[in-house]
């Protein structure tokens, strides 16, 4: 099963403009991370956001974190073709310890040039 | 480039084969998460293992089973294959410290994934 659900399922804008996609989950966590997969292939590390932090910056990427709404969100500025690619959040259940990341279902944005 | 390897990138099986896919760290990582990334979904987390003990497993039947090696490569494998199973199989590799102090978990390096099709 899906701890996360990104919202929305699809998104389409034109290079340049900014794009925000958001996570909702449903346990206590550790921390909330976001990954990045282009069309078929693996998946990639972008940042990390800990429970008892708010918001990150990492280059064009804007994470925020509200524990009280278990809820995340991505932004990317100045988007880029080179940005389209499926956007996952994970979280790392505070029940569940080390054992696992749980993914959500993903964002498929595409960057029109 | 994230110094995970896995082979194979793609196979063709027929329903009831066996199936093994193979899983190279990245250097220093003492500690393997497998999933299964069904099309159009997110990854679905098969087990985990650490240290060559199985550590975490998902909702998966025990026809899935694997290996971890001393060098901390890793195996997956799926007896009985079923349609079902046809998926992207991807691994992630990530260190563990010895001591761990809330049980968070930190960044996955994933592999490129094995695309599994069954027959």
């Amino acid at each position: 099963s899906q701890q996360g659900e990104e919202d929305p399922q699809a998104l389409s804008i034109q290079e340049g403009e900014n794009a925000t996609m958001n996570c909702s989950y449903k346990t206590s966590i550790n921390n909330l991370q976001w990954y990045r997969q282009n069309s078929g292939r693996g998946l990639v590390h972008l940042i990390l956001i800990r429970s008892n932090e708010r918001e990150k910056h990492s280059g064009r990427l804007r994470v925020t974190l509200d524990t009280s709404k278990k809820s995340s969100s991505l932004l990317i500025t100045a988007s880029r073709a080179a940005d389209t690619a499926s956007y996952f959040c994970a979280t790392d259940a505070r029940n569940f310890g080390n054992e696992k990341l749980t993914f959500g279902t993903g964002t498929r944005l595409t960057i029109i040039p | 480039e994230t110094g995970v390897t896995q082979s194979p990138t793609h196979l063709i099986k027929t329903r009831g084969q066996q199936v093994t896919l193979r899983c190279s760290s990245q250097s220093g990582h003492n500690t393997v998460s497998w999933y299964q990334q069904a099309l159009g979904q997110g990854p679905q987390f098969i087990f985990q293992y650490y240290r060559e003990e199985e550590n975490g497993r998902g909702n998966f039947p025990p026809r899935f089973s694997g290996l971890q090696f001393p060098n901390y490569s890793s195996e997956l494998n799926v007896n009985a294959l079923e349609l079902d199973d046809s998926a992207l199989y991807l691994c992630a590799s990530s260190l563990t410290p010895v001591f761990i102090a809330g049980g968070s978990t930190g960044e996955l390096f994933f592999g490129e994934g094995s695309r599994l099709t069954v027959l």
